[in-house]
């Protein structure tokens, strides 16, 4: 099993380019978050998807767009790309799902995709 | 709104020494609260997660407490190594779709 994966693992960004980080898991599990971490910040949560076709936002979702294509993959787009949207993004799933409260879900994350937005 | 406290952001050990890292919480209505390891430039992993009704977990040299009441949560090292050094951080769950708050975490260095 490879776990979570996430591609880009570097990107250097221009101000107003876009693109999409991609993620997978093989994990058959339900949910799936993108996360930034910035120094100082700690971990905040972008977005969440806690089933096939459902997203809501999370702590941090300005300036960014999410897509669960199916239950294996959760990608993160950032449309008009700005300096403040220079961070590491990580991206994790869990094997429940909407509307479950498990007091034994524990969340496994990918490598992380390193972006520098000039 | 959940906040999680971790004091302090460094610390440096010499190898040998058993060590605590601590982590507050302020909403004592949670499901777990978790440990996670850091590694420069890497992911996140988990270590340990101990669930509401629970006081402590352990796996090998790793031993976490719990306690809700006073929103507090300890990660004990024992007889650390240099391949413990590494960024410690503590989350909570406490709400559905297994959503976590995460502390800003705990730098550690253990010295040869």
């Amino acid at each position: 099993n490879a776990g979570v994966t996430q591609t880009p693992k570097f990107q250097v960004l221009k101000t107003g380019q876009s693109m999409t980080l991609q993620c997978a898991q093989d994990m058959n599990h339900n949910s799936m978050y993108w996360y930034r971490q910035d120094p100082g910040m700690g971990l905040r949560l972008i977005y969440y998807s806690a089933s096939e076709g459902t997203t809501d936002k999370g702590e941090v979702p300005n300036g960014y767009n999410v897509s669960r294509l199916n239950k294996r993959e959760f990608s993160l787009r950032l449309e008009s790309a700005a300096p403040s949207q220079t961070s590491v993004y990580f991206c994790a799933s869990s094997e429940f799902g909407w509307g479950t409260r498990s007091s034994t879900d524990t969340q496994y994350f990918g490598p992380g995709t390193r972006l520098t937005v000039l | 709104k959940q906040e999680v406290t971790q004091i302090p952001a460094a610390l440096s050990v010499p190898e040998g020494e058993n060590l605590v890292l601590n982590c507050s919480f302020t909403d004592s209505a949670i499901y777990n609260l978790q440990w996670f390891r850091q590694d420069p430039g890497k992911g996140l992993t988990s270590l340990l997660l101990i669930q509401s009704s629970q006081r402590e977990q352990t796996s090998g040299r790793l031993n976490a407490s719990l306690d809700k009441s006073s929103g507090r949560s300890t990660l004990y090292i024992a007889a650390s190594q240099p391949g413990d050094s590494a960024t410690y951080l503590c989350a909570v769950c406490a709400g559905a779709n297994s959503k976590l708050t995460f502390g800003k975490g705990i730098t550690l260095s253990v010295r040869p």
